[in-house]
C-alpha cells in the first residue's frame, strides 16, 4: 500500500523558516517523480514543487522562487521541501504526492499546516 | 500559465439524480506525444485528495463506476450518474500538459 506521511509543519512568523518532511513506503520511491502541492485554509489547490527521480530536475511555482528547495533522498525514501523567507500568504496545508507517470499525480499524504503568522 | 475555469462553482444535488461538472483550459491540453493530461480529483470533508480519472477518461481502481470523464482540447466535463451519499466534497480539475500543473477553483457538490 502507497503511504506518504508528512511532518514538520507548525507555526512560524514571518520571515522565518522551516522544513518539510514526507517519508514513502509501499512503492519503489527512487523510481517516481515527487510533488509538493498546498492548500491554503478553505481554498483550492496549488502546485508548488516537482522533482524527478535523481534530483537533477527541479521546477517550482513562481511564488516560491528563491525562497522555496524541493529535494529527496533515495536512499531515505525521503522528500523534503525548505521553505526560507515565509510569508502570511505561504500559511496552507502542504500535501507530499506522488507524480504517477507524465503529468499526473497519483497518491497523497494527508498533509502537514504550516501557519506563518506573528 | 494555464487558466482552468470550473463550473458551476456549488452543485446541489439530489440524491440518485445525475450531476455534471464543466472545466476548460485557456489552452489546448493536447501534449506533443499526443496525450491530454487532464485529471479529475474528489476531495471529501476533512480528507486528502483522491485521484478518480486520469487522462480525461480513464477510471482509477477502486472508483465507482457511476463516475465519467469526457471531452478533448480545452472543454472537459466529469459526469456522476447517480449522485450518492458518499460523493458530497469539492472536485478538482487538474492539467498537467503545460508547466506549470495548474488546478481549476473547485466545484463543491452537496445534497439538497
Amino acid at each position: 500500500e502507497v503511504q506518504l506521511v508528512e511532518s514538520g509543519g507548525g507555526l512560524v512568523q514571518p520571515g522565518g523558516s522551516l522544513r518539510l518532511s514526507c517519508a514513502a513506503s509501499g512503492f519503489t520511491f527512487r523510481s517516481y517523480w515527487m510533488t509538493w502541492v498546498r492548500q491554503a485554509p478553505g481554498k483550492g489547490l496549488e502546485w508548488v514543487a516537482n522533482i524527478n527521480q535523481d534530483g537533477s530536475h527541479k521546477s517550482y511555482v513562481d511564488s516560491v522562487k528563491g525562497r522555496f528547495t524541493i529535494s529527496r533522498d533515495n536512499a531515505k525514501n525521503s522528500l523534503y521541501l525548505e521553505m526560507n523567507s515565509l510569508r502570511a500568504e505561504d500559511t496552507a496545508v502542504y500535501y507530499c504526492v506522488r507524480a504517477g507517470g507524465v503529468g499526473s499525480v497519483d497518491y497523497w499524504g494527508q498533509g502537514t499546516l504550516v501557519t506563518v503568522s506573528s | 500559465d494555464v487558466v482552468m475555469t470550473q463550473s458551476p462553482l456549488s452543485l446541489p444535488v439530489t440524491l440518485g439524480q445525475p450531476a455534471s461538472i464543466s472545466c476548460r483550459s485557456s489552452q489546448s491540453l493536447v501534449h506533443s506525444d499526443g496525450n491530454t493530461y487532464l485529471h479529475w480529483f474528489q476531495q471529501r470533508p476533512g480528507q486528502s485528495p483522491r485521484r478518480l480519472i486520469y487522462k480525461v477518461s480513464n477510471r482509477d481502481s477502486g472508483v465507482p463506476d457511476r463516475f465519467s470523464g469526457s471531452g478533448s482540447g480545452t472543454d472537459f466535463t466529469l459526469k456522476i450518474s447517480r449522485v450518492e451519499a458518499e460523493d458530497v466534497g469539492v472536485y478538482y480539475c487538474m492539467q498537467g500538459t503545460h508547466w506549470p500543473w495548474t488546478f481549476g477553483q473547485g466545484t463543491k457538490v452537496e445534497i439538497k
